[in-house]
């Protein structure tokens, strides 16, 4: 597609469920990023992606939260036993490898989730 | 990455130009200055960068203090839609670094 594309864009989510973010990239981005954007606060990285491995999962806030690439294009974000501490919108980029300079990420308009 | 200060908030009237500050006074030698804006409920748009020089686009131009400490960005005649979240942010430009994003500046353009 022309752009990166998430999907749902809203999702409400009881307590203690498990849920499942997807990213579709631009077609040929190597690299992509996940980030967390609270209420008036900017977007906080969570993960990197380079291929189909985790090149820096440091953003990350605990182990109930993984992501997955398995062919190097689509990347699923999933939260286990979510808490309302989650809601959050759940932004994706992708970008060309190396980064020489021009536009750098591209972000999607992402997923506003909330936990109930 | 060098921390970046940014006003929380500024107001620009339509048609006059918008100069949002921003200070970064720790930057790193091989880091850049890019910009980048949120329109509400939308996921952040790359503006522009520049490591030293000046540097102008077609939305905007960036003016770097000599001793990189300091830059603006400048929208020459901002529109309504030009209301936003501006962050300044400054990033190695090798690899992919991920971008490490502050609270910005919330630029209104009123009519």
């Amino acid at each position: 597609g022309a752009g990166v594309s998430q999907t749902p864009s809203n999702k409400v989510t009881e307590k203690g469920k498990y849920v499942e973010l997807r990213c579709d990239p631009i077609s040929g981005h190597t690299a992509l990023y996940w980030y967390r954007q609270s209420l008036g606060q900017g977007p906080e990285f969570l993960i990197y992606f380079q291929g189909t491995g985790a090149a820096d999962d440091s953003g990350l806030p605990n182990d109930r939260f993984f992501a997955v690439r398995p062919e190097g294009s689509v990347s699923t974000l999933k939260i286990q036993r979510t808490e309302r501490g989650d809601s959050a919108v759940y932004l994706c980029a992708s970008s060309l490898t190396p980064i020489t300079g021009t536009n750098g990420y591209t972000f999607g308009s992402g997923t506003r989730l909330t936990v109930v | 990455d060098a921390k970046t200060t940014q006003p929380t908030s500024m107001d620009c009237a339509e048609g006059r130009a918008a100069n949002l500050p921003c200070n970064h006074s720790t930057i790193s030698g091989n880091e850049y200055v890019y910009w980048y804006r949120q329109i509400h409920s939308q996921g952040p748009q790359y503006i522009i960068h520049g490591l030293k020089n000046n540097e102008t686009n077609e939305m905007a131009s960036l003016i770097i203090t000599e001793d990189r400490k300091s830059s603006t960005l400048i929208l020459p005649h901002a529109t309504l839609r030009d209301t936003a979240v501006y962050y300044c942010i400054v990033r190695v430009n090798s690899g992919n670094t991920p971008l490490v994003f502050g609270k910005g500046t919330r630029l209104s353009v009123i009519a």
